[in-house]
């Protein structure tokens, strides 16, 4: 069964500054994609960016860049130049060909001004 | 406005209460979830429905129903519930099926089971 490991539950981060979340996820598959969602106090989870395990090159969304090791099953959230706004709960996903969506934990990111 | 509305947004019953999560999309969406989100455990899935037929049910105890009279509309309805059940419930849509396919959430009802 496929696992989604996120290992830090707690992070704090100079705003201007730059944070790595950890992600780890176990699965047998070669085809799936992974996810970052961003759940703000609003409660609504954004997408913030996808990965599809296919592709060598990591996903970028402006400020927001993955970390995509394949073979360590390994896929961090870099965000450049925090901004308060930032602050959320972070959920890595990984979803395969039959639908199966699985979340992880969460980290809590804080933002300091 | 969000493209995914749930009302209510908080919800307080009683364990003999019979009440109602109700979640509209606006996105033209074909696909519709409830998601369960509990303090400290990842989002679990519980039910999803595909152009109106359920397609999955993840093992969810029969004190919820779902129901998902059109493509823009699902409801959960709650009866007997325990206080394990209280929790954040996400709806989310998406078009089509499969990871490709992103997820579109609402803001959440907060229930909590007295």
């Amino acid at each position: 069964a496929q696992t989604v490991t996120q290992s830090q539950p707690e992070m704090s981060v100079q705003e201007a500054e730059t944070v790595t979340l950890s992600c780890t996820y176990d699965t047998s598959e070669s085809d799936y994609y992974l996810f970052w969602y961003k759940q703000p106090p609003s409660r609504q989870m954004i997408l913030v960016i996808r990965q599809e395990a296919y592709k060598q090159q990591n996903a970028t969304e402006n400020r927001f860049s993955v970390n995509f090791q394949k073979a360590a099953k390994s896929f961090s959230l870099k965000i450049s130049d925090s901004q308060l706004g930032d602050a959320a709960m972070y959920f890595c996903a990984y979803g395969n060909r039959d639908d199966k969506i699985i979340f992880g934990k969460g980290t809590r990111l804080h933002i300091l001004p | 406005e969000t493209g995914v509305t749930q009302t209510p947004r908080h919800l307080v019953m009683g364990m003999t209460n019979k009440k109602s999560l109700k979640c509209e999309q606006h996105l033209g969406h074909n696909a519709m979830y409830w998601y369960k989100q509990s303090a400290k455990k990842p989002l679990e899935l519980m039910f999803v429905y595909s152009l109106e037929e359920r397609v999955e049910n993840n093992s969810v105890p029969s004190r919820f129903s779902p129901e998902c009279p059109n493509s823009s509309h699902l409801f959960l309805h709650l009866h007997t519930l325990q206080p394990e059940d209280s929790a954040l419930y996400l709806c989310a849509s998406s078009q089509g099926r499969g990871p490709s396919s992103p997820l579109h959430f609402g803001n959440g009802t907060r229930l909590t089971v007295t």
